[in-house]
């Protein structure tokens, strides 16, 4: 059972333009939510992340919407650049009984390209 | 610092053999993690662990195992390769419960 899901696949945006990525999750424990950007050959590095109790969060020109009624979450890249093509994760953690969040649930990845 | 390494960067393995990836961190992480990514299939967490001496399983453990003898590595072995496990290897590390997960290069094996 697919935990996270995803959407879409694959985008393709043009330089300047907005990029929205979705995801939706089934399980209400859930209390963490970051984003994961991934480029060619390297390993993912956190890009920003949310806790329900807010319904947004923006960093520069990212921004995570949060819908907690919903169960779903997005990205938006404001001003989308080349330099922002990679793949994008999203990720969900819910604490385990000691209280501690450490393990992650990954979606299954967007590749962005924003044409120049 | 170097943050997260892996060794080895590639790998190309026959059916049936044996090998170990090595994850070393250098940030005094409690926590660390292997995972492997697929075409399509985004990051599966295989094991991790808590602290040293720990171990847990993760999502895709079979065929792996693991050890972390010492805080800063997390060993994962394949004793006896197979074709489905031809992937992209990470390893990550976190301080704790603050949850930012550091990944490190990956390593890329095929399993011919």
């Amino acid at each position: 059972q697919q935990q996270v899901k995803q959407s879409p696949q694959s985008l393709i945006v043009q330089k300047g333009g907005i990029s929205i990525i979705n995801c939706a999750y089934e399980n209400t424990a859930f209390d963490y939510f970051p984003w994961y950007q991934q480029f060619p050959g390297k390993g993912p590095a956190l890009l920003i992340a949310i806790r329900p109790d807010v319904s947004e969060k923006k960093e520069g020109r990212f921004t995570i919407s949060f819908n907690k009624s919903a169960k779903q979450f997005s990205l938006h890249i404001m001003d989308s650049q080349p330099g922002d093509s990679a793949t994008y994760f999203c990720a969900a953690s819910r604490p385990n009984s000691g209280g501690s969040n450490y393990k992650l649930t990954f979606g299954k990845g967007t590749l962005l390209t924003v044409n120049p | 610092n170097a943050g997260v390494t892996q060794t080895p960067k590639f790998r190309v393995l026959k059916t049936g053999q044996s090998m170990t990836l090595l994850c070393a961190q250098d940030m005094n992480h409690e926590y660390m993690y292997w995972y492997r990514q697929d075409p399509g299939m985004g990051l599966r967490l295989i094991h991790y662990s808590v602290g040293e001496g720990t171990t847990a399983k993760g999502e895709v453990p079979d065929g792996y195992n693991v050890s972390r003898l010492k805080k800063q590595n997390f060993l994962l072995g394949l004793e006896s390769a197979a074709p489905s496990q031809t992937s992209v290897y990470f390893c990550a590390s976190s301080r704790d419960s603050s949850m930012v997960q550091y990944f490190g290069p990956g390593t890329r094996l095929t399993v011919t």
